[in-house]
């Protein structure tokens, strides 16, 4: 179990360009969440995986925004159209079932947008 | 709307001291409440969970209650160590969402 991995690590992209990051949940963790964090912010909920099913999904999140995870292991993010109020570090978290209450976060994707 | 408030100023406390944070909330009710440490750079972990009807939860060297008279979780680490200097967030969950709300988290140093 080499815990929740994420790449990129490091993204820089311009300013209209879409992204997309990944991110590997624990093996056999059902539940997966994304987050958005800005400097000397907490994480800010985008949304929430169940196996594929996405069951929550932030209002905040623009339709810029899509999340999949196809065959309920691993998860991917995308962002069209970038702006520069994306510059984020992106975090994705899972959790075994039975344990909602207990998230374990990878690393995170740093994206700057110029 | 809902608002979780912890210290935006940092906390410094001298090696062995115990550090006491503090998250407040309001316009909200939530099922559990926990803390997690967060390093620069990277991801949140996971310390301690509490829930509603618990008023205090003990694990090694960390001690939190929560009091949801007034709204309050304190966070409480006992006979402090450099290696204790992080940032400690709180997270709030409520039942029927499974979103949780992060506050800003509070930056802790302990001083040698």
């Amino acid at each position: 179990d080499t815990g929740v991995s994420q790449d990129p690590r490091h993204k820089i992209t311009k300013r209209g360009q879409n992204v997309t990051f990944r991110c590997d949940p624990i093996s056999e963790h059902n539940r997966l969440y994304w987050y958005r964090q800005t400097l000397g912010q907490g994480p800010e909920f985008l949304t929430y995986f169940q196996n594929e099913a996405q069951l929550e999904k932030s209002r905040l999140l623009s339709d810029r925004f899509s999340a999949e995870r196809p065959k309920g292991s691993f998860s991917t993010l995308e962002i069209q159209r970038t702006e520069q109020g994306d510059s984020a570090m992106y975090l994705c978290a899972s959790s075994p079932e039975g344990m909602t209450d207990t998230q374990y976060f990878g690393p995170g994707t740093r994206l700057t947008v110029l | 709307s809902q608002k979780i408030e912890q210290n935006s100023e940092a906390l410094n406390i001298q090696e062995g001291k115990t550090a006491t944070l503090t998250c407040n909330y309001t316009n909200y009710s939530p099922a559990y409440l926990q803390w997690y440490r967060q390093d620069p750079g990277r991801g949140p972990v996971f310390l301690l969970l509490i829930r509603e009807n618990e008023k205090e939860k003990r694990k090694e060297r960390l001690k939190v209650t929560f009091d949801t008279t007034l709204k309050q979780s304190l966070f409480h680490i006992t006979a402090s160590q450099p290696a204790d200097s992080a940032t400690y967030l709180c997270a709030l969950g409520a039942s029927g969402t499974y979103k949780y709300i992060f506050g800003t988290g509070t930056r802790l140093k302990v001083l040698a």
